[in-house]
């Protein structure tokens, strides 16, 4: 059962506008929300995150907005460049477990994002 | 301050072998977690380790263990390979706050 969705495999976004990436999430206890990008075989770089008290966070180009109730979040990246072609990722915070265990990102299968010039 | 880093890069073993694979965290990160990446089924957590224990393993084989040591550096092992372990396995590291930040990964190939 997938906790954390997104539901997009593939977006196309011309140079200079805005992209926006979603997220689902499942589970109302995550507390904690990243935002990776990746290229094929390197490990995901970190872009951007936001904690549940939070419902924005904004650094440069790119915004994450958390939406608790509907249990959504976006990433908005505003302008797209080509150089933001990539595999996004959006990652939730594993629940504290028993001896206070907070390791185990929970990731969505990605967006691949692509920017035409 | 450097980053992750893992060893080797690339691999290629054959089914029924065994595989150790090495993570350095950025320096003052004691925290380490490791991740398998493949097509299928995208990142999935294998473990999760600080001040030399494991903290939390995610819903993988007794074929898959890992350590970690006094200075924060963490093995993983994958004994009687399968082919299905091809994957990129990652290594990410932190300290006290929420970040994992991620290695460039190990690529194994199971013939």
């Amino acid at each position: 059962d997938q906790q954390v969705k997104q539901n997009s495999p593939s977006l196309s976004v011309q140079e200079g506008r805005i992209s926006i990436l979603n997220c689902d999430y499942t589970n109302s206890m995550f507390d904690y929300f990243l935002w990776y990008k990746k290229y094929p075989a390197e490990g995901p770089t970190f872009l951007i995150s936001i904690s549940s008290i939070k419902d924005k966070n904004e650094d440069g180009r790119f915004t994450v907005f958390l939406n608790k109730s509907a249990k959504h979040l976006s990433l908005h990246i505003v302008p797209s460049q080509p150089g933001d072609s990539a595999v996004y990722f959006c990652a939730a915070k594993g629940l504290m477990n028993y001896g206070g265990s907070q390791g185990n990102l929970i990731f969505g299968k990605g967006t691949k994002l692509s920017v035409k010039p | 301050k450097a980053g992750v880093t893992q060893t080797p890069r690339y691999l290629i073993k054959t089914r029924g072998q065994q595989v150790t694979l090495s993570c350095s965290p950025i320096s003052g990160h004691r925290s380490v977690s490791w991740y398998q990446q493949t097509p299928g089924q995208g990142l999935q957590f294998l473990f999760e380790y600080f001040s030399e224990t494991q903290r939390n393993k995610g819903n993988f084989p007794g074929r898959f263990s890992g350590r970690q040591f006094s200075n924060s550096r963490s093995e993983m092992n994958v004994s009687t390979l399968e082919l299905g372990d091809s994957a990129l396995y990652l290594c990410a590291s932190w300290d006290r706050g929420e970040t994992q930040y991620f290695g460039p990964g190990t690529r194994l190939l199971v013939l």
